[in-house]
């Protein structure tokens, strides 16, 4: 699985877009990008995923660069609750087994 | 909520010692995996379990083993545990073993060993 590289921490003011950079470049064209974040310790949480197109859904959106060697995830609306880290995940579509390799992540922090 | 189940939430138990950790994966899912989490080494696989049998592994030591169960649930023991194993264990489940498949995790069993 493709090396992805995220920044140590970043901050985001609550009810601001929060943008999380991810850099994947050495994926390779059956490669998804993943994204989960973990509050505190409780067990990390699916966001969302994508291969090569922009994703939407409830809680995020993922935004993938046309050579997909960088990804960016957008939480809409921080809210305090945000506040966690984030990891960014890049898996092999026909991998037969789904084992996730977690690096450091981002952590988030949203300030009131 | 995920789905996953996971017990018990915490264990305190001595160096030397063996203990077992349960999981119960979602309805359906027929895969399960192991991680940990320490301190200083963050979020590892440790090892993989699809219908009953093992799958992948990762970096799980001797001391540990695991096993799916015909009701799908899954076991990890740990053995002659050491302080080192502190570490917060975690749980998920996923359909099957597509690496599109999401996994889904378990609120984790925190194990001290004093």
């Amino acid at each position: 699985d493709a090396k992805t590289t995220q920044p140590p921490s970043m901050d985001c003011a609550e009810g601001r877009a929060a943008n999380l950079p991810c850099n994947h470049s050495t994926i390779s064209g059956n490669e998804y990008v993943y994204w989960y974040r973990q509050i505190h310790s409780q067990g990390p949480q699916y966001i969302i995923h994508g291969l090569k197109n922009n994703e939407t859904n409830e809680m995020a959106s993922l935004i993938i660069t046309e050579d997909r060697k960088s990804s960016t995830l957008i939480l809409p609306h921080a809210t305090l609750r945000d506040t966690a880290v984030y990891y960014c995940i890049v898996r092999v579509l026909s991998s037969n087994t789904g084992k996730l390799i977690f690096g450091q992540g981002t952590t988030l922090q949203v300030k009131p | 909520d995920s789905g996953v189940t996971q017990t018990p939430k915490h264990l305190i138990t001595a160096t030397g010692q063996r203990v077992t950790l349960r999981c119960s994966p979602r309805s359906g899912d027929l895969s399960v995996y192991w991680y940990q989490q320490s301190l200083d080494q963050g979020l590892q696989f440790l090892i993989q379990y699809y219908n009953g049998e093992e799958r992948a592994k990762g970096n799980i030591l001797e001391r540990f083993s695991a096993q799916q169960f015909p009701d799908l649930h899954s076991e990890l023991n740990l053995s002659s545990l050491e302080l080192g194993d502190s570490a917060l264990y975690f749980c998920a489940s996923s359909e099957g073993l597509a690496g599109s498949d999401t996994q889904y995790f378990g609120p984790g069993t925190r194990l001290t060993v004093l």
